[in-house]
């Protein structure tokens, strides 16, 4: 099955800063989203991203589909940032395959 | 407003017995998924539904059942609750592919 991997693991950020998260898949993919999971542990959708770029405020993705990676950045950094931040990918069956997360820490 | 509820938020439950999870969404999609989260796993498939009547395996699908009578519902059993199923387990739904997935706020459960 498609592996999915992100890096860096684990992330910790003065606030303002700028960072980027990145997700590689080992195959082509029809679907691909980002979460994040805040540290209530609610998951909540950021971007549904197959191709192409998109933002919303502070956050932005892009997905290169044939070079099977796709970066989330997040610019001015807020401590409300902080949690995990999941990439999951679909082959077409709509079935998501998760990676590990990044794990990013704001520091006021 | 539309959500997605889990029920229980917390759960204890002994080693062998059998224990369901609720899931139950108004948004009226078709599609629903269960996930199961551990640390160094991120999230895993467990079962999914397209439709009433239509319930599919996932990855980690041993050990537990889903039925789908009803739009709205997708509940998890364990058939018989194992320490390895301790986890944080997860619903979500979706109306089409290009909507992206709706979660709801987690099950703790926890086999001893």
């Amino acid at each position: 099955g498609i592996q999915v991997e992100q890096s860096p693991p684990d992330l910790i950020l003065q606030e303002g800063a700028n960072s980027t998260l990145r997700c590689n898949f080992s195959d082509s993919v029809n679907n691909l989203q980002w979460f994040h999971q805040n540290p209530w542990g609610q998951l909540i959708n950021l971007f549904y991203i197959p191709s192409g770029t998109k933002q919303n405020g502070r956050l932005s993705a892009t997905t290169v589909a044939t070079e099977r990676y796709s970066l989330l950045y997040i610019s001015s950094s807020q401590t409300t940032d902080s949690g995990v931040y999941f990439c999951a990918v679909d082959s077409g069956t709509y079935k998501y395959i998760f990676g590990t997360g990044t794990r990013l820490k704001v520091l006021a | 407003d539309a959500e997605i509820t889990q029920s229980p938020r917390h759960k204890i439950t002994e080693t062998g017995r059998q224990v369901t999870l609720a899931c139950h969404q108004t948004w009226n999609h078709n599609n629903m998924f269960w996930y199961r989260q551990d640390l160094g796993h991120g999230l895993r498939l467990i079962h999914y539904s397209y439709g009433v009547q239509d319930t599919n395996k996932g990855e980690v699908s041993d050990g537990y059942s889903v039925s789908r009578s009803n739009t709205e519902d997708l509940p998890l059993t364990l058939e018989s609750a194992a320490s390895s199923q301790t986890s944080v387990y997860f619903c979500a739904s979706s109306e089409s592919v290009d909507r992206g997935y709706t979660f709801g706020s987690g099950t703790r459960l926890t086999v001893v």
